[in-house]
């Protein structure tokens, strides 16, 4: 069955400091596809990046970076050099192709704290 | 652009009513997925919908149902509401039916059972 585990529930750091939020998943799919997405207090999902099953590179945003490993199924995501605009919840999220629609399948989201 | 919007934000219903909360997806979006977040249960899918017709389900008693209309908007309708139905509902927009796009979520709808 699918699953995304995030096991860090809380996060707290201080401005500029680096932070790598963990994400695991499980799939029986050979193609799927992983998310990542940001909830701000105001409550709505923000998109951050989409990567699929054959794309195994590496990707930087800005301060942002994701690192994706098929061999240990994790799809994990830094911020460098936090900013205290970076606190909110962040969610990791699955989506097999094989399925009748596009439902994501989320982890429980990390809240990440970060102060001045 | 218009991003999607639910309505109301916020609702306050008594134990064994109905709800029905509504979503407008971005312009030119067909497909519309629905999810429920809680503390307990974090975020769960409910169904989705794409021209007019439910494509998937999650795992939620026959009390929460959708449906969508031609112009692409959506409402989701809880029967013989349970505390336990307090909760954030998400709304979702996609472009199209793949599963390869983005989906653009609303603010969402705040409903709390008492």
């Amino acid at each position: 069955a699918q699953k995304v585990t995030q096991a860090q529930t809380e996060i707290s750091v201080v401005e500029k400091e680096d932070v790598t939020l963990d994400c695991v998943y499980e799939t029986r799919d050979t193609t799927y596809y992983l998310f990542w997405y940001k909830q701000p207090p105001s409550g709505e999902l923000v998109f951050l990046i989409r990567r699929n099953s054959f794309d195994e590179q590496n990707e930087i945003s800005g301060r942002y970076s994701w690192n994706f490993q098929k061999s240990t199924s994790s799809f994990n995501f830094t911020i460098t050099a936090s900013q205290v605009v970076d606190s909110a919840v962040y969610f990791c999220a699955l989506s097999e192709a094989d399925q009748a629609g596009t439902a994501l399948i989320f982890g429980k989201g990390t809240t990440l704290s970060v102060s001045s | 652009k218009a991003g999607v919007t639910q309505t109301p934000r916020y609702l306050i219903k008594t134990r064994g009513q109905q709800v029905t909360l509504s979503c407008s997806p971005i312009s030119g979006h067909r497909s519309v997925s629905w999810y429920q977040q809680t503390p307990g249960q974090g975020l769960q899918f409910l169904f989705e919908y794409f021209s007019e017709t439910q494509r998937n389900k999650g795992n939620f008693p026959g009390r929460f149902s959708g449906r969508q209309f031609s112009n692409s908007r959506s409402e989701m309708n809880v029967s013989t509401l349970e505390l336990g139905d307090s909760a954030l509902y998400l709304c979702a927009s996609r472009p199209g039916a793949g599963v390869n796009t983005e989906a653009f979520f609303g603010q969402g709808t705040r409903l709390t059972v008492v």
